[in-house]
């Protein structure tokens, strides 16, 4: 199994500014993924991140707004850019392991932008 | 293409009372894994069950169990003597080619 921290788990921001999530697993794994679950949504894979390369986004995500880092095989940050109130969700990161045999995802955050 | 559909939206029920969550699937692939996750107000995904597609076996798990049925896709969860703290938002999701794909949840309000 994975154990997933993820921080903050909860932040209050001014639009306009950026936040940086940060997302640590206690093994090494290939794959990282980010997504995003609006109010009352489901959710919505923002990007797949590889050590290595360059993240690999979705349609409709872009990385000017969403720009990822990937350093490690145990680390990735996401960062929410120039944030307006749409960007309000719960943002969480997840690894896949055994041939999708088993997902695990951090425990979130929630992010308000006023 | 894949997609997941739960139809319920939000459902309400009595404590001590059985209910079942619907979910369908579409996918043209052979092999994939079915996910069912809760997701209390807390906001943390917790991780109930997965199957892959070639093991349409039933499994009961406490209070929980799943009816997995190929010839409909469908990938059915219940939960007998609903509990309050069943209250949550529950989501199947569908899982191949390293990407998952949820459905829009159901809200299950269990109350006392």
């Amino acid at each position: 199994s994975a154990v997933i921290s993820q921080k903050p788990s909860r932040d209050i921001c001014q639009r306009g500014t950026s936040l940086t999530i940060q997302c640590q697993v206690d093994s090494q794994v290939t794959m990282m993924f980010w997504y995003r679950q609006q109010p009352g949504q489901s959710l919505t894979l923002i990007a797949t991140a590889n050590q290595g390369s360059e993240a690999t986004y979705e349609s409709g995500f872009v990385i000017d707004k969403f720009p990822i880092s990937r350093p490690n095989l145990t680390f990735s940050t996401l960062t929410v850019s120039n944030m307006s109130p749409e960007d309000s969700s719960i943002y969480l990161c997840s690894v896949v392991g055994g041939h999708g045999t088993e997902a695990f995802f951090g425990q979130g955050t929630r992010l308000t932008v006023v | 293409a894949q997609k997941v559909t739960q139809a319920q939206t939000e459902i309400s029920v009595v404590e001590k009372e059985d209910v079942t969550l619907d979910c369908v699937y579409e996918t043209r692939d052979t092999t994939y894994y079915l996910f069912w996750y809760k997701q209390p107000p807390s906001g943390e995904l917790v991780f109930l069950i997965r199957r892959n597609s070639f093991d349409e076996q039933n499994e009961i798990s406490g209070r929980y169990s799943w009816n997995f049925q190929k010839s409909t896709s469908s990938f059915n969860f219940t939960i007998t003597a609903s509990q309050v703290v069943d209250s949550a938002v529950y989501f199947c999701a569908l899982y191949n080619f390293n990407k998952f794909y949820f459905g829009s949840g159901t809200k299950l309000n269990v109350k006392p």
